[in-house]
């Protein structure tokens, strides 16, 4: 079944410790795109990638990292910089010729201790 | 302006009712708007989406109502089940700036129950 796989489901992570989230998609879709989810606030962009090997920011880049070395992969990296990361994290993907449709992953919850 | 303001936070109705759900937006830019549902612990998955050019949209129980002048879109659910019960995203799509990625701009989000 095509689809994307998000892990790890539930993640704890102490204060300073970067995580690393796994989004893998066998869409063959070539965009890709991490979502942040906080109650009440509806889902912000973090990151997003059109093609291999680049990537912009999106509206709440600040303490985050991605990497999109191979198509089907778009891992996300929390850092100890980011200042609120408890959150509810969803990865996307879409076909290029039409941004309208996202398929999403079925989150990962990130809980920092 | 690229927001989307979604109202309300959360909906309660008996089985049978209809609920709506109100979205509105500023950027007369948008091109495409998208209904998202989202069932607990899953991700949100398209249901169902509208053009400007369109006033209205159907899909088995769920409708979009689109009012171009009034920049305000809602969702209706005919007869809601209790399987209804979800959190419901609206989104719109902008161009920005130089780039070719149509972004969407999502709403606060709603969650609806519906009692049986």
């Amino acid at each position: 079944d095509g689809g994307i796989t998000q892990s790890p489901k539930y993640l704890f992570r102490k204060e300073g410790q970067n995580v690393t989230l796994s989004c893998e998609q066998n869409l063959n879709h070539d965009a890709m795109y991490w979502y942040r989810q906080d109650p009440g606030q509806g889902l912000r962009l973090i990151y997003y990638s059109q093609i291999v090997n680049d990537f912009q920011k999106g509206d709440i880049a600040e303490g985050y990292s991605v990497s999109r070395e191979k198509k089907e992969s778009f891992p996300l990296t929390v850092t100890s910089a980011q200042k609120n990361p408890t959150a509810f994290y969803l990865c996307a993907s879409s076909d290029g010729a039409n941004t309208g449709e996202l398929f999403f992953g079925e989150g990962s919850r990130l809980t920092v201790l | 302006q690229q927001q989307v303001k979604q109202s309300p936070q959360s909906l309660i109705v008996q089985k049978g009712g209809i609920p709506i759900i109100n979205c509105a937006y500023e950027n007369t830019a948008f091109d495409y708007f998208p209904w998202y549902q989202q069932f607990p612990g899953k991700g949100p998955a398209l249901l169902i989406a509208i053009r400007p050019d369109v006033s209205e949209k159907k899909e088995g129980r769920f409708t979009i109502s689109f009012n171009k002048s009034a920049k305000q879109f809602s969702l209706h659910i005919m007869d809601s089940q209790p399987g209804d019960s979800a959190t419901y995203f609206c989104a719109a799509r902008g161009w920005g700036g130089c780039t070719s990625y149509g972004k969407l701009t999502f709403g606060q989000g709603t969650i609806l129950t519906v009692h049986p």
